[in-house]
């Protein structure tokens, strides 16, 4: 069975620090997405990483994908308080859950000046 | 494209009564997703179709939720009857092929049920 888990699931920064959030999921999955959910709000697509290797960036936002480690890292730069919103990943199924998202709990990120 | 539309967008029933949420997905997909935010569970999938026809329902849980895709532009979930620990934000998400081009959630509809 697919598990994800994020770390860390509470994150408070400071304007202008760099951060990294991970994503581990327990097998076999190539195919990665993370999102961004403001309170109150629906889920916003941020990135796709479809294969080992991917790399894509937006803004001051950076998410990467090892299917050989299954990990996926999404890295901040310079962080600014519209940053601040929880985050998922999420990593397609395989098998019983085949085609399908398992989500991970949610990183809450809080920007401070 | 209007993206995935949900409705209604809140929902405050009595427990015991029937609840029928309803989703539009985007035309031209042909996945559909039903999940269930809890603070405490995080998001589950409940059920997924692909060309209107189920096929994982085994996060449903249990026989008083009920889900319905006629065509391949309408989706219903019912609970019934419902409960207090149903309150929750139900979204619907649909997805084109495998998915590789994401998979687009709808605003959700928030039901609290009392």
């Amino acid at each position: 069975e697919l598990k994800v888990e994020q770390n860390p699931l509470f994150l408070s920064m400071q304007e202008g620090k760099n951060y990294t959030i991970y994503c581990n999921y327990s097998t076999t999955s190539d195919r990665l997405y993370w999102y961004r959910q403001d309170p109150g709000k629906s889920l916003e697509s941020l990135f796709v990483l479809l294969s080992n290797g991917a790399v894509k960036q937006e803004g001051r936002l950076m998410a990467s994908l090892d299917t050989k480690a299954r990990l996926s890292t999404l890295h901040i730069t310079a962080a600014v308080h519209d940053l601040s919103a929880t985050y998922f990943c999420a990593a397609l199924g395989y098998g019983g859950s085949q085609g399908n998202l398992i989500f991970g709990k949610g990183t809450k990120l809080s920007v401070k000046p | 494209d209007a993206g995935v539309i949900q409705s209604p967008r809140h929902e405050v029933t009595e427990m015991g009564q029937e609840v029928t949420l309803r989703c539009k997905p985007i035309s031209g997909h042909n996945s559909l997703f039903w999940y269930r935010q809890t603070m405490m569970r995080g998001l589950e999938l409940l059920i997924y179709f692909n060309n209107n026809v189920p096929i994982d329902d085994s996060g449903m849980p249990e026989d008083r939720f009920s889900a319905k895709m006629p065509n391949a532009s309408f989706s219903t979930l019912k609970i019934q009857p419902s409960e207090p620990r149903d309150s929750a934000v139900y979204f619907c998400a649909s997805s084109l092929g495998d998915g590789s081009s994401g998979y687009t959630f709808g605003s959700g509809t928030r039901l609290t049920v009392v």
